[in-house]
């Protein structure tokens, strides 16, 4: 079946990095979403990889490494307001998403 | 208005009884998707519409209909509801259906069966 594994809840501290794992079982693959998800909010979008290698985007760079189905979502100097649900998204073969169940950051002073 | 709107925000509602939780878009987005967010789960897929005038089924589509009679509207229809449909909502929608762009998605609803 397809799956997708990521840790429930992580706590990091504001100024630090935080790194968020992701691994993903699919059925073929057409690329890998990072989202995320404030408390009551809708998600929204981070980062997309398909190609292996890593992805910078401001404080926030994607990982993906797909011989391992394996992907990270690096956080550098932390903010108060990056406390959210960080959601791993796959992309299988027919372009259908396997969503995560999400990764809760509890970022504290 | 401005990206994808849901209506309404919040519902609490009887078991048995039919509603109908409202999507618009405004970005011309061929595809659009509904979805039911419960705890400790990821989102689950309940149908899709590829382009308007078309839909299809997702991962959970028992219990619920959609339509898509043009492109900005696309309302997930509860016929008769049940406790177990007690979730978040979230509609979103994609440029291109079947391929890698990113879905935005609505602010969803918040239903309560009871």
């Amino acid at each position: 079946g397809q799956n997708i594994d990521q840790p429930t809840e992580m706590t990091a501290t504001e100024g630090a990095i935080v790194q968020i794992n992701c691994t993903y079982q699919t059925s073929g693959f057409n690329g890998l979403f990072w989202y995320q998800q404030h408390a009551g909010e809708a998600p929204t979008f981070l980062s997309y990889n398909v190609l292996d290698g890593l992805e910078e985007k401001g404080r926030f760079s994607s990982f993906l490494s797909r011989s391992k189905g394996y992907s990270y979502l690096l956080l550098k100097e932390l903010q108060m307001k990056d406390s959210a649900s960080y959601l791993c998204v796959a992309k299988d073969s027919n372009y259908q998403l396997i969503w995560g169940a999400g990764t809760k950051l509890i970022i504290k002073p | 208005i401005a990206g994808i709107t849901q209506a309404p925000t919040s519902q609490i509602l009887a078991a048995g009884r039919r509603m109908t939780l409202r999507c618009t878009q405004d970005m011309r987005h061929n595809a659009m998707y509904w979805y039911r967010q419960d705890l400790g789960l990821g989102l689950r897929l309940i149908h899709y519409s590829n382009t308007a005038g078309t839909t299809g089924k997702g991962e959970v589509p028992d219990g619920y209909s959609v339509s898509r009679a043009n492109t900005d509207d696309f309302p997930l229809t509860l016929a008769s509801a049940v406790p177990s449909q007690t979730s978040v909502y979230f509609c979103a929608s994609s440029p291109v259906a079947g391929s890698t762009d990113t879905q935005y998605f609505g602010p969803g609803t918040r239903l309560t069966v009871l």
